[in-house]
C-alpha cells in the first residue's frame, strides 16, 4: 500500500515563526498535493507539484510557498505563520496526472498563537 | 472558476439507504470523485465516475450525468461505521487536474 507520511501530527506554533511542514511518499509517485481543511469549508487546494522542482499555485496559496527537491518530499511552508493559519493540512500523492485516486496523509494540525 | 455543492448534513437509520447528491461547476471536466473520511482520519478513495450513468462497488454506487454537471453517492444497507464526511471532487482541466473538492456532507448512523 501508499504510504503518505506527515511528520507532525500535532503543532503550536508562534505568530510570526516560519513553519515547515514535511510530506514523504514512498510509492515514486509523480504528483503530490497540499490542502488545508477547515469546518465547514472543506478541503482547499494550496499548492500542487506535478515533478521534482515543479510547483502549481492552488486556490489559496498566499502565505504559503512550497519546496519539491526529491520526489519523494513535498514541503510546505508558512513563510511568517499567522493565526488566520490554524488549520489541519492534508497532504496527498497520486501516481500521475491522468489517475484520480488520491492517497492522503494523516495530516498535521497546526495551532498559531 | 469552479464550485461544488451537497448537503451538510444527512442523517439515516441502520439498513436504510441514503443519498448525497453534488453539483458542480467548472470548466474541462474530466470526472467526478467521492472520499470518505472518518472523524480524526484521512480522506479515502470511494470511487470516480469520467462517464455519465452508475458505477457499483459493493454497497456503494455512484452516478454521474455531465449534461446536468450532477453526480450522486448512494450508500445502500448503512450501518453505523457509514458515519462519517462524504465529500465529492472534480478532475478538471481549469485547475490543472487537481482535485478541486466540496465543503462536505456529514452522514450521521443511528440505531
Amino acid at each position: 500500500d501508499v504510504k503518505v507520511t506527515q511528520s507532525s501530527r500535532y503543532l503550536v506554533k508562534r505568530t510570526g515563526e516560519k513553519v515547515f511542514l514535511e510530506c514523504v511518499q514512498d510509492m515514486d509517485h509523480e504528483n503530490m498535493f497540499w490542502y488545508r481543511q477547515d469546518p465547514g469549508l472543506g478541503l482547499r487546494l494550496i499548492y500542487f507539484s506535478y515533478d521534482v522542482k515543479m510547483k502549481e499555485k492552488g486556490d489559496i496559496p498566499e502565505g504559503y510557498s512550497v519546496s519539491r527537491e526529491k520526489k519523494e518530499r513535498f514541503s510546505l511552508i508558512l513563510e511568517s505563520a499567522s493565526t488566520n493559519q490554524t488549520s489541519m493540512y492534508l497532504c496527498a500523492s497520486r501516481v500521475g496526472p491522468t489517475n484520480y485516486g488520491y492517497t492522503f496523509g494523516s495530516g498535521t494540525r497546526l495551532t498559531v498563537v | 472558476g469552479q464550485s461544488l455543492e451537497q448537503p451538510s448534513e444527512v442523517t439515516a437509520v441502520e439498513g436504510a439507504i441514503v443519498q448525497i447528491n453534488c453539483t458542480y461547476q467548472t470548466s474541462g471536466f474530466y470526472g467526478l470523485s467521492w472520499y470518505q473520511q472518518h472523524d480524526g482520519g484521512a480522506p479515502t478513495f470511494l470511487s470516480y465516475n469520467a462517464l455519465d450513468g452508475l458505477e457499483e462497488t459493493g454497497r456503494f454506487s455512484s452516478f454521474l450525468s455531465r449534461s446536468d454537471s450532477y453526480g450522486y453517492l448512494l450508500l445502500q444497507e448503512l450501518q453505523m461505521k457509514d458515519s462519517a464526511s462524504y465529500f465529492c471532487a472534480v478532475r478538471a482541466r481549469s485547475q490543472g487536474t487537481a482535485l478541486i473538492f466540496g465543503k462536505g456532507t456529514t452522514l450521521s448512523v443511528s440505531s
